[in-house]
């Protein structure tokens, strides 16, 4: 069956990094784009971008040029997002997921950006 | 960039009624790429429909999708007590993909 298995939850101050990663199992990786969704407290469903597995290319939403970068490693059927400079307003949960339409999901990474 | 207004923001139904979500779009797009999605505390969004009106993998036939150009609907036609929960629209066929802010419908 189709699992995407993520990372375990970050804290990290101002100014750093995080890395997320996504984990596939269940399907062909490099047949299926890999999107990332964040979701702030309360809040509604952010897009941020996506990565072909196939070749690495990427899209990135427009808010995020600069500072998200999404790898993935074929070797072991998993992507990779990092966002960095990180602000207090990039606190959410991080998902990955297969596309499209999205249909299979990660179960979410919370990253907490706090001082 | 596509803007995608969902309405109302809460509903509040009892189980068995019908259910009749909107998700209106700041310009015309293809219906062959707009998904609803179900989204329940602490949990994953789930894909229920695609394509407008398709229903994804095991997916209840009480749900169905129907729309075109740029306004669109998500149907319950009998609410099940699981059913409750919050659900967004979403549209893939253009840069930036976009979500709906959300319709939370809540047990009356």
């Amino acid at each position: 069956q189709v699992q995407l298995v993520q990372s375990g939850a970050e804290v990290e101050k101002p100014g750093a990094s995080v890395k997320v990663s996504c984990k596939a199992s269940g399907y062909t990786f490099t047949g299926y784009y890999i999107h990332w969704v964040r979701q702030a407290p309360g809040q509604g469903l952010e897009w941020m971008g996506w990565i072909n597995p196939n070749n690495g290319g990427t899209n990135y939403a427009q808010k995020f040029q600069g500072r998200v970068t999404m790898t993935r490693d074929t070797s072991i059927s998993t992507a990779y997002m990092e966002l960095s400079r990180l602000r207090a307003d990039d606190t959410a949960v991080y998902y990955c997921a297969r596309a499209q339409p999205l249909d299979y999901w990660g179960q979410g990474t919370l990253v907490t950006v706090s001082s | 960039e596509i803007v995608l207004t969902q309405s109302p923001g809460t509903l509040s139904l009892s189980p068995g009624e019908r259910a009749t979500l909107s998700c209106r779009a700041s310009q015309s797009f293809s219906s062959s790429y707009l998904a609803w999605y179900q989204q329940k505390p602490g949990q994953a969004p789930r894909l229920l429909i695609y394509g407008a009106s398709n229903r994804a993998t095991d997916i209840p036939d009480r749900f169905s999708g129907s729309g075109s150009g740029t306004d669109f609907t998500l149907t319950i036609s009998s609410l099940e007590p699981e059913d409750f929960a919050v659900y967004s629209c979403h549209q893939y066929g253009s840069s930036p993909r976009t979500f709906g802010q959300g319709t939370n419908l809540e047990i009356k």
